[in-house]
């Protein structure tokens, strides 16, 4: 079955710490793999998306991540982290748009100035 | 100027009661769609239309019922609610190409009390 683990609940940082947020799919077929961000009150917004080519994609608002077959990963990084980051982030896997998209659990992000 | 808007934002209502949530979209996307958030923050997809035609209809009680009078509106209708329908509701759109960016609303908070 088709699904995206996201193992980290709930993440801490201190302003311009880097990030590193983990997402592992099981997908019968090449993935297509997305990040959205969901800020409170707010709905999601896609930071990035991988579909093929260069595994290392890059987003907007300074994020990448990088897609790893063999490990079934898509881990998403920002090298410093800003205070508006915090929110929750979501790992999302599917074929394409018309197709469903299934989500991960979620990570939340709290940022400490 | 609102890409993907829903009302209301918040719906509070008792057991028992039939209620409906609007969605309109202004990018003149052909595919819609419904997600459901519970209380975990897990996303879920529940319906896609794609130029008014149900797509995707997941295992979704059938007191659900989406309805599509044109390819910019998918509004959700939902009798008899139970107190097991809180959620946030989310409705989304893309256009039906494979690279296709989904945009989602802000969300309906629904509570049954």
């Amino acid at each position: 079955a088709q699904s995206v683990t996201q193992p980290d609940i709930h993440i801490t940082v201190s302003e311009g710490a880097s990030l590193e947020l983990r997402c592992n799919y099981s997908y019968g077929a090449t993935p297509y793999l997305f990040w959205y961000v969901q800020s409170p009150g707010q709905g999601l917004q896609l930071l990035l998306k991988y579909f093929s080519g260069d595994t290392l994609v890059q987003g907007i608002k300074g994020f990448e991540a990088e897609f790893k077959r063999s490990q079934s990963s898509f881990n998403l990084r920002k090298p410093s982290v800003h205070w508006s980051d915090a929110a929750e982030y979501f790992c999302a896997v599917g074929r394409f748009n018309t197709d469903k998209l299934i989500f991960g659990t979620g990570t939340r992000l709290q940022v400490f100035p | 100027d609102t890409a993907v808007s829903q009302t209301p934002k918040y719906l509070v209502t008792q057991m028992g009661n039939d209620k409906s949530i609007k969605c309109e979209q202004n990018l003149g996307h052909d595919t819609m769609y419904w997600y459901k958030q519970d209380s975990k923050k897990f996303l879920k997809i529940m319906f896609s239309y794609n130029n008014k035609e149900l797509i995707i209809n997941e295992t979704v009680p059938n007191r659900f019922s989406p309805k599509s009078p044109d390819k910019a509106h998918l509004n959700l209708h939902i009798n008899s609610l139970e107190l097991g329908d809180s959620a946030v509701y989310f409705c989304a759109s893309s256009h039906a190409d494979w690279d296709a960016e989904a945009f989602f609303g802000q969300g309906t908070r629904l509570t049954v009390v």
